[in-house]
């Protein structure tokens, strides 16, 4: 079992609906929980953090924890087709280092 | 407020030969990391220094890789006679404990071995 598990995608949506994009982690210590959005050919960029169980809204984004399921997502409202990236999922344990999923590739249509 | 920056951001060399990487990270962040990235997957860490110090390594960093931090600020990442399955894209990212957990990524250096 992969430490961090995403699906791969592509999930595709129409530009204007909410993408959900999830994420289950197996280390049940971990204690940070990070979204990277990566466009082809580029390095990741930070988009989201969160720390505690429930929610957290930033703009068009609000990433959602839930520590006892080990579960953590991420959705965006009013998807536009500059989101259009591959979503990478990021989970830090006691150490130091972050460890990543293999991403989900989002697709929005106009 | 510059970022992380990496030099170079793509180096083409042929197998055996030995690269070096530089990475520069924000200039108030303490802790640097160095990940490697295939096509396809999440970034996988390689290493991580706070100050000058290494603190940990992972076990993916074979004998022909070494990094250092002489100084506690740019970082500089070898690889000694270089593989084919050396080719992936390297990451630096850098963070600061007392501005927060999150970790902010350079540029990359992209590396192709022939």
């Amino acid at each position: 079992q992969k430490e961090v598990e995403q699906n791969s995608g592509p999930l595709s949506v129409p530009e204007g609906a909410i993408a959900s994009l999830n994420c289950t982690y197996s280390d049940r210590v971990s204690q940070s929980f990070f979204w990277y959005r990566q466009y082809s050919g580029k390095s990741p960029e930070l988009i989201m953090s969160i720390y505690s169980n429930g929610d957290k809204e930033d703009g068009r984004f609000t990433a959602q924890l839930n520590k006892a399921s080990q579960y953590v997502s991420l959705l965006i409202r009013d998807s536009q087709p500059s989101d259009s990236a591959t979503y990478l999922c990021a989970v830090k344990g006691l150490g130091n280092k972050l460890v990543f999923g293999a991403g989900t590739i989002l697709r929005v249509k106009s | 407020d510059t970022g992380v920056s990496q030099d170079p951001r793509h180096k083409i060399t042929k197998r055996g030969q030995n690269v070096t990487f530089r990475c520069d990270p924000i200039s108030e962040h303490n802790r640097l990391y160095w990940y490697r990235q295939t096509l396809g997957q999440g970034p996988e860490f390689l290493t991580y220094f706070q100050n000058e110090a290494q603190l940990e390594k992972s076990r993916l960093l074979s004998d022909r890789f070494s990094a250092e931090r002489p100084k506690g600020s740019f970082s500089t990442l070898e690889i000694q006679r270089t593989e084919q399955g050396d080719s992936a894209m390297y990451l630096c990212a850098s963070s600061s404990r007392a501005l927060g957990l999150e970790q902010y990524f350079g540029p990359g250096t992209r590396l192709t071995v022939t």
